[in-house]
């Protein structure tokens, strides 16, 4: 693929459901980055991953807040019980190395939006 | 901790005027600094970038030279456009561990 994708790119969801957001990153791209953005905010380091091995998680909110990349490539956000605060813009980022010089290529996001 | 600091918004400029966006950043060690664009309806994309001091990063028009000795990576263009319009964000990446730490973005408007 061209770019980074996100999937969906829109999600409403009710206050307590759980939901899940896709990333595929750009092919052959090591590491993959997940960014909260908050309404008139810059985006805000969530995890890290280089390859299947998540190796920062320390901006993730609470342990509502869980992401994998089981196979190195495709990765999902998981977020369980949503609450109001967690509506937000979510942002997927790849890059070709795990080089912090390195490019970080981004995806159009999701919106999430909880009632 | 390390952070980005970047000037508020929003900016409006008439077309061909100059631009400067302050940007400031804390960091422990040598991190590499990074200026992101957000054009309307769009995701972030790169502008430009320097990994080490008194690096220049150019593209399109924009300059921004990484000082270390005032932590600075202000944004520059000579002349700015109406397609300009957007929303800038610096940002920096220690270069121990693996994460970007963003400014608030600043917003431009340029109007003909």
């Amino acid at each position: 693929g061209a770019g980074v994708s996100q999937s969906p790119r829109y999600k409403v969801a009710k206050r307590g459901q759980d939901v899940a957001l896709r990333c595929d990153p750009i092919s052959g791209h090591v590491s993959l980055f997940w960014y909260q953005q908050a309404l008139g905010q810059g985006p805000e380091f969530l995890t890290y991953f280089q390859n299947e091995a998540q190796l920062d998680k320390s901006g993730l909110p609470s342990d509502r807040f869980f992401a994998e990349r089981p196979e190195g490539s495709v990765s999902t956000l998981k977020i369980q019980r949503t609450q109001q605060e967690d509506s937000a813009v979510y942002l997927c980022a790849s890059s070709l190395t795990g080089l912090a010089t390195d490019t970080q290529y981004f995806g159009p996001g999701t919106r999430l939006t909880v009632l | 901790g390390d952070s980005v600091t970047q000037m508020e918004g929003p900016v409006t400029l008439s077309e061909e005027a100059f631009l400067t966006i302050n940007c400031t950043y804390t960091a422990t060690g040598y991190p590499s600094l990074f200026w992101y664009v957000q054009y309307p309806g769009e995701g972030l994309q790169l502008l430009l970038k320097a990994t080490k001091a008194d690096d220049k990063g150019s593209n399109k028009g924009f300059e921004a030279t990484y000082r270390k000795e005032t932590t600075s990576f202000h944004l520059e263009k000579g002349s700015v456009q109406v397609s300009d319009s957007a929303v800038y964000f610096c940002a920096l990446n220690r270069n121990t561990g693996n994460q970007f730490y963003f400014g608030t973005g600043t917003s431009l408007t340029v109007i003909p």
